[in-house]
């Protein structure tokens, strides 16, 4: 079935540490995001690549960087100038063409200590 | 800031229909209407999206105002599966998808 895959779906790392989300989609879309998600909390975007080998900065991007060299992958990193990394990471994507619906993974749960 | 508002919380019986409600009064005449859902610790679901004429699809129907300030989603038979937060998002045609700002949403509880 295609789908987003994201991995792990919980991680644990100690303060300091950067730490790299992954982030996979076989339904061909061009489209690739990365929210973050607290508790009790909306959606808010990190980063976004409209196409390969290229993406923008979204709401909350300081302390993080993100790679897009293949069409598929959007890997998120989560580096140690972030100061509160511990979050509910979500990646999605879409066909990136009007209206089209984002599609979500299921995410990843990172605790950073 | 979100640019809708919905209630933060609401109740439905099994079997019946569920009525979520969202105002986007400063919505404007380019931007359309999404609803995804969210069930504890997973990924938003898309349901459905409109920009002025109700719509249907196999999850939900989604009825917008003629004046477009406000529109509600429609579970016809709610299920206790569809217990789960529902977000209600205004996106602007040409805009980029991921510049959806999804608010707290509306905690739909669904009850035996």
């Amino acid at each position: 079935d295609g789908g987003i895959t994201q991995s792990p779906k919980y991680l644990f790392r100690k303060e300091g540490q950067n730490v790299t989300l992954s982030c996979e989609q076989n339904l061909n879309h061009d489209a690739m995001y990365w929210y973050r998600q607290d508790p009790g909390q909306g959606l808010r975007l990190i980063y976004y690549s409209q196409i390969v080998n290229d993406f923008q900065k979204g709401d909350i991007a300081e302390g993080y960087s993100v790679s897009r060299e293949k069409k598929e992958s959007f890997p998120l990193t989560v580096t140690s100038a972030q100061k509160n990394p511990t979050a509910f990471y979500l990646c999605a994507s879409s066909r990136g063409q009007e209206n089209s619906p984002l599609h979500f993974g299921n995410g990843t749960r990172l605790t950073v200590t | 800031d979100a640019k809708t508002t919905q209630p933060p919380s609401m109740d439905c019986a099994e079997g019946r229909a569920a009525n979520l409600p969202c105002n986007h009064s400063t919505i404007s005449g380019n931007e359309y209407v999404y609803w995804y859902r969210q069930i504890h610790s997973q990924g938003p679901q898309y349901i459905i999206h409109g920009l002025k004429n109700n719509e249907t699809n196999e999850m939900a129907s989604l009825i917008i105002t003629e004046d477009r300030k406000s529109s509600t989603l429609i579970l016809p038979h709610a299920t206790l599966r569809d217990t789960a937060v529902y977000y209600c998002i205004v996106r602007p045609y040409g805009g980029s998808q991921g510049n959806l700002i999804f608010g707290k949403g509306t905690k739909l509880s669904v009850k035996p």
